[in-house]
């Protein structure tokens, strides 16, 4: 099955600089790479999602970038706020059918 | 995501106990998961349901069972035979479960093993 690895496991930024996660994946048939931003307590929620045929997505002060030939994908917070920390999540999945998760990173944003 | 519920929020249970996890959706989704997270092991596929009264095994099944006899609902139970149950439990949904659909996520359960 499709295996995927993310780093780091934990991140601490000033307020206002940027956070990159990395995530890579293994099998190359997945073609869907959603992110997931988990607040303490509560449900995970997608911030963003890239399909395999585009290279890069933006949306506001989140991008997502993919890499398909070296298999890997990347989540870029521009301007980081307080409000920010939380863990994220990368998964892929092969057409939505079965999401396989990263181990998530644990983001705390410093005022 | 509101459209999710889970219940209990809290649960305990003695070793050798069975117990079901409760998870209804009124989003029209086709298709319900299951998943396991553990600390620093992100989330885990334990079962999933595209349509009523099928469903599949994900990576974690064994130990654990489900059923899918309404649209709305898939209960998981948690077995005795489930060697290391405490784990926090998500269930999710999605339109079909194919394609590339977005998942939403239940507030989860919290379970104990005593």
């Amino acid at each position: 099955g499709e295996n995927v690895e993310q780093h780091p496991s934990t991140l601490s930024v000033q307020e206002g600089d940027s956070a990159v996660i990395k995530c890579t994946y293994s099998d190359s048939a997945s073609n869907y790479f959603p992110w997931y931003k988990q607040e303490l307590g509560k449900r995970p929620q997608l911030i963003i999602d890239i399909r395999s045929n585009v290279g890069e997505k933006k949306d506001q002060r989140i991008a997502v970038t993919l890499n398909k030939t070296a298999k890997h994908f990347s989540l870029h917070i521009t301007e980081t706020q307080p409000e920010d920390s939380a863990v994220y999540f990368c998964a892929a999945s092969i057409s939505g059918n079965q999401f396989y998760f990263g181990t998530g990173t644990s983001l705390t944003v410093i005022p | 995501d509101g459209g999710i519920t889970q219940s209990p929020k809290y649960l305990f249970r003695k070793e050798g106990q069975n117990v079901t996890l409760s998870c209804e959706q009124n989003l029209n989704h086709d298709a319900m998961y299951w998943y396991r997270q553990d600390p620093g092991q992100g989330l885990r596929l334990i079962y999933y349901s595209q349509i009523v009264n099928d469903f599949q095994k994900g990576d974690i099944a064994e130990g654990y069972s489900v059923s899918r006899e309404k649209k709305e609902s898939f209960p998981l139970t948690v077995t005795s035979a489930q060697k290391n149950p405490t784990a926090f439990y998500l269930c999710a949904s999605s339109t079909t479960g194919l394609g590339y659909d977005t998942q939403y996520f239940g507030p989860g359960t919290r379970l104990t093993v005593l």
